[in-house]
C-alpha cells in the first residue's frame, strides 16, 4: 500500500515553455502532498504544501506565480512550471502524508526537469 | 520551524566495517524519526524509523538510536556492503494531526569501498 506516482519521470522543454508535473496516491486519499526540488548532490528542499481544496502554501524564496500548485482531489496534486528557464532544471519529487496515524512520507519517483 | 542538522555530510568506509550517521534537530516536540536512503536519480526510500516512545530500534543490519533528551537520534549501518552506498538523509517529524513542515538534513554520502 502507500504507492505514489508520478508522471512524467523525464521531461525537456524549451525555455519559456509551462511544464505540468502529476502525483498521484494510487491506494490511499492523500489530504496533504508536499513538493520538493533538489539539485545535483544536494538535499531536498521543500518547495510547497498543497492541501485538498485550498491553496498551497509555499517556502520562502519559492515564487508561486512561476511554480502552480493545484490539489484538486484527494489523489492528485499537480505542479506546473511556467515559463520555464534553465535554471529551473532540477529534480522535482513531490510526497504525500501517510495515513497510518504518524507523518510517514510516501514519495513519488521523481521527474526530471531538464530545461533548454 | 526546526532545525536539523546532519554529520557527517561524507563517509567512506571498507565493505564490512560499521557506519554511524548522527543527526540533531531543534523541535522538542518532534516524536518521529525516520532514515531516507536515496541512490542517484530515485525517490528516497524509508529504510528505518522510530518514534519517540522507544530508544533503540534494529532490522538486520541497520538500527536507529534516539537520544531525545540531547535532541539527536543516529543511523547505524554493520557490515557495510557496496550497495549500501548512496546518500542518507534524516527528517525529523512531529506529531501528526496538525500541520508540519518536513524538513530533511542536509544528506550524508556513504561510500562502501569493496
Amino acid at each position: 500500500g502507500a504507492v505514489v506516482s508520478q508522471h512524467p519521470s523525464r521531461v525537456i522543454c524549451k525555455s519559456g515553455t509551462s511544464v505540468k508535473i502529476e502525483c498521484r496516491s494510487l491506494d490511499f486519499q492523500a489530504t496533504t502532498m508536499f513538493w520538493y526540488r533538489q539539485f545535483p548532490k544536494q538535499s531536498l528542499m521543500l518547495m510547497a504544501t498543497s492541501n485538498e481544496g485550498s491553496k498551497a502554501t509555499y517556502e520562502q524564496g519559492v515564487e508561486k506565480d512561476k511554480f502552480l500548485i493545484n490539489h484538486a482531489s484527494l489523489t492528485l496534486s499537480t505542479l506546473t512550471v511556467t515559463s520555464a528557464h534553465p535554471e529551473d532544471s532540477s529534480f522535482y519529487i513531490c510526497s504525500a502524508d501517510g495515513t497510518g496515524g504518524g507523518n510517514e512520507q510516501f514519495f513519488g519517483p521523481g521527474t526530471r526537469l531538464t530545461v533548454l | 520551524g526546526e532545525n536539523v542538522e546532519q554529520h557527517p555530510s561524507t563517509l567512506s568506509v571498507q565493505e564490512g566495517d560499521s557506519a554511524v550517521i548522527k543527526c540533531t534537530y531543534s523541535d522538542s516536540a518532534s516524536n518521529y524519526f525516520p532514515w531516507y536512503k536515496q541512490e542517484l536519480g530515485k525517490r528516497p526510500q524509508l529504510i528505518i524509523d522510530i518514534r519517540s516512545n522507544v530508544g533503540e530500534k534494529k532490522d538486520q543490519r541497520i538500527a536507529v538510536t534516539l537520544n531525545k533528551t540531547a535532541k539527536h537520534f543516529s543511523l547505524h549501518i554493520t557490515e557495510t556492503q557496496p550497495e549500501d552506498s548512496a546518500v542518507y538523509f534524516c527528517a525529523p517529524l512531529p506529531p501528526s494531526g496538525g500541520s508540519y513542515i518536513p524538513t530533511f538534513g542536509r544528506g550524508t554520502s556513504l561510500i562502501v569501498h569493496p
